[in-house]
């Protein structure tokens, strides 16, 4: 079992939509939680980190529930620049460990 | 933002010659990475340091050095590069903001390897 799993993409969607990703981690020893952006051909990009109390960052809501291993985020009124890979990235043992990241390809 | 940037951002190279790839950094952050990238796996960490001359293993080390004699480089080196080794090589760092767990990780632009 792989320690991030995401679900598998890609996602496309008309501009307006609001989409989901999910993710779940393996280890319950896992410390810090992050969504990372990734454009085609380029470095990941810090999206957004999560709380366990659930944090929002204009459009962007991201969620943890530490019981369930369970990590979402939420675009709201997608745009066409959302389009990219979204990558759930947890903490342990001061590495960064990476799920495969999903696709959202946003469509006019 | 940190700086931090890699070095060649493209190289080719043939199978059985060595590589070294570099990662540099301006702001003395303790902890820097290596991950490769490749379709169908994402971002797997290959060393990792955590100072001067302190380096650990990842999980796809295999083939793979690193030195840090310096806190401002991280090298990787293939000691003899395999086609396998054709990858996307990102370095990392990992910044401290202050408080417990409060890390904030940025990644150079990475280095595209061809091994043929």
């Amino acid at each position: 079992r792989k320690e991030v799993e995401q679900d598998p993409g890609p996602f496309n969607v008309p501009e307006g939509a609001t989409v989901a990703f999910n993710c779940t981690y393996s280890n319950s020893a896992s410390q810090s939680f992050f969504w990372y952006r990734q454009d085609c051909r380029k470095e990941p990009k810090l999206l957004m980190s999560v709380y366990s109390s659930g944090n929002e960052d204009g459009r962007f809501t991201a969620q943890l529930n530490r019981a369930s291993q369970y990590i979402s985020l939420l675009i709201r009124d997608s745009k066409l620049s959302d389009s990219a890979t979204y990558l759930c990235v947890v903490t342990l043992g001061g590495k960064l460990i990476f799920g495969q990241g999903t696709e959202l390809s946003v469509k006019p | 933002d940190a700086g931090i940037t890699q070095s060649p951002r493209h190289k080719v190279t043939e199978t059985g010659t060595p590589v070294t790839l570099r990662c540099h950094q301006t702001e003395n952050h303790r902890y820097m990475y290596w991950y490769r990238q490749d379709p169908g796996h994402g971002l797997r960490l290959i060393h990792y340091s955590y100072g001067v001359k302190d380096t650990d293993k990842g999980e796809v080390s295999d083939g793979y050095s690193v030195s840090r004699s310096k806190t401002e480089d991280f090298l990787l080196t293939l000691e003899s590069a395999t086609s396998s080794q054709t990858s996307v090589y990102f370095c990392a760092i990992r910044e401290d903001r202050g408080g417990d767990l409060n890390y904030g990780y940025t990644f150079g632009s990475g280095t595209r390897l061809t091994v043929v």
